[in-house]
């Protein structure tokens, strides 16, 4: 298997323009996490799917923010407007289900998508 | 939600040198993962532990999940230049909650 694949790698656009990131996770994998990370706040969880529905979006900073998965093998964060704040690197992981099985819990991250906006 | 306290922030070391870190919470978890990060990529796993009291080595690397389910530690042993990095504990019990990371340096 590839790992988890985020796109684009880096993406640098202006203030106010919309900006998307995309996930492919693991195949069979029921359980996709997106977090942003950011050097005054670290790892923050942002939205986790399982079986392609959102559990908690709870994380997600304001209705800039959106996030979709409409298949097993896909998943989007869109921000739109995007501002200079939402610059960091957002990343993408995805696991097995909580079934208590050994490995099961384990997140595998992608290579993240590093966002500067100006 | 829950709050990750992981410690030191920091610690510069000498080639050779055993380190040791460790996160606390005010929730349980009903597991307890460690991670590394290299710049430029995502964190990769080191060690998952999944019972109370739970001890596991991988290589140098010794971690344990604390008996009340709050807390664990991770060890390294005999460091090596290629240590360098973040470590990241994290802890699940539905989601995922990662500590801020302890910065790791080696010097030769």
């Amino acid at each position: 298997d590839a790992g988890v694949i985020q796109s684009p790698r880096h993406e640098v656009t202006e203030m106010g323009q919309e900006v998307t990131l995309r996930c492919k996770p693991i195949s069979g994998h029921d359980y996709l996490f997106w977090y942003r990370q950011t050097m005054m706040r670290g790892l923050e969880l942002l939205i986790y799917f399982n079986n392609n529905v959102p559990i908690d979006d709870s994380g997600m900073p304001e209705d800039r923010f959106s996030a979709k998965m409409p298949n097993a093998s896909f998943s989007t964060l869109k921000i739109q407007p995007s501002e200079p704040r939402d610059s960091a690197v957002y990343f993408c992981a995805s696991s097995l289900g909580l079934a208590g099985v050994a490995g099961a819990n384990v997140l595998t991250f992608g290579a993240g998508s590093r966002l500067t906006v100006l | 939600g829950q709050q990750l306290n992981q410690s030191p922030q920091s610690m510069f070391i000498q080639e050779g040198e055993d380190v040791s870190m460790n996160c606390t919470s005010s929730s349980i978890f009903n597991t307890w993962l460690w991670y590394k990060q290299d710049p430029g990529e995502g964190p990769v796993l080191l060690i998952a532990l999944y019972k109370a009291g739970e001890l596991t080595s991988n290589g140098r690397l010794t971690a344990q999940f604390g008996i009340t389910r709050k807390d664990s530690f991770l060890n390294i042993s005999a460091s090596i230049p290629s240590d360098v990095g973040i470590y990241f504990c994290a802890g699940r019990f539905n989601d995922m909650r990662f500590g801020a990371g302890t910065r790791l340096t080696v010097k030769p």
